[in-house]
C-alpha cells in the first residue's frame, strides 16, 4: 500500500530555512502529484504547492511564492519542501500527500504523518 | 484563485441526526470538488471526490452532491466517531484551495 514517511520535527530560528522530506513507497512515485499542505495550531488546512516528479512541474500558492521550493528525487522516491525566511507564523504541521490517481484532476488521497516545524527565537 | 466558503463553521448535532455541510466556490469548479474528514491529531482522510464519488472504504452514510459552484456533504445518520472537522477542496485549478472547515460536535 502507499506510504509516505516524513522527516522529524524541526525547531528553527526566525529568518532561517527548513527542508522537510517525504519518502514514498508502495506505488509509482514518478507519475503521481505530490502536494504539500500545512496546518497552523488550531487552524485549517492550507495548500502550499505541488510537484509532478516525472515532469518536474510545480505550482505554488500565491501566499508562498518566492519562499517555498518543492523538489523531487526520482532515484529515491523522495519529495522535499523547503521554506525560507521563516517567521513565527510558519509554525505548523507540514503534510506531504499523494494524489489518488494519475488521471487529472485527482484528489489527494494518501497523507504523510506530518512534520511539526516550530519557529522560535 | 478560487475561494471556497463553508457553512456552517461549527455545528452540534445528536447521534442519528442528518447533517449537511455546504461549500460554495467563487467560480464554477466543474464538479471537481473533494471532501475530507480530519480527526484531532490525525491527517485528513478523503471521503468524497468529484462532488459525489464515495472513496473506497468510506461508510455509505456519507454522501456528496451539488454542481457548478455549490456543493453539499451529507452525513445520513451521525455517529459518535464522526466527531471531526470537515474540509472541502477544489480540484478545478491550481493553486488548489481548501474551505475554512466545519467542526462537527456530536
Amino acid at each position: 500500500q502507499v506510504q509516505l514517511v516524513q522527516s522529524g520535527a524541526e525547531v528553527k530560528k526566525p529568518g532561517s530555512s527548513v527542508k522537510v522530506s517525504c519518502k514514498a513507497s508502495g506505488g509509482s512515485f514518478n507519475s503521481y502529484t505530490i502536494t504539500w499542505v500545512r496546518q497552523a495550531p488550531g487552524q485549517g488546512l492550507e495548500w502550499m504547492g505541488r510537484i509532478v516528479p516525472i515532469l518536474g512541474l510545480t505550482n505554488y500558492a500565491q501566499n508562498f511564492q518566492g519562499r517555498v521550493t518543492i523538489t523531487a528525487d526520482k532515484s529515491t522516491s523522495t519529495a522535499y519542501m523547503e521554506l525560507s525566511s521563516l517567521r513565527s507564523e510558519d509554525t505548523a504541521i507540514y503534510y506531504c500527500a499523494r494524489d489518488l490517481d494519475v488521471v487529472v484532476p485527482s484528489p489527494i488521497a494518501y497523507w504523510g504523518q506530518g512534520t511539526l516545524v516550530t519557529v522560535s527565537s | 484563485d478560487i475561494q471556497l466558503t463553508q457553512s456552517p463553521s461549527f455545528l452540534s448535532a445528536s447521534v442519528g441526526d442528518r447533517v449537511t455541510i455546504t461549500c460554495r466556490a467563487s467560480q464554477v469548479t466543474n464538479n471537481y470538488l473533494a471532501w475530507y474528514q480530519q480527526k484531532p491529531g490525525k491527517a485528513p482522510k478523503l471521503l468524497i471526490y468529484h462532488a459525489s464519488t464515495l472513496q473506497t472504504g468510506v461508510p455509505s452514510r456519507f454522501s456528496g452532491s451539488g454542481s457548478g459552484a455549490e456543493f453539499t456533504l451529507t452525513i445520513g445518520s451521525l455517529q459518535p466517531e464522526d466527531l471531526a472537522t470537515y474540509y472541502c477542496l477544489q480540484l478545478a485549478t491550481y493553486p488548489r484551495t481548501f474551505g475554512q472547515g466545519t467542526k462537527v460536535e456530536v
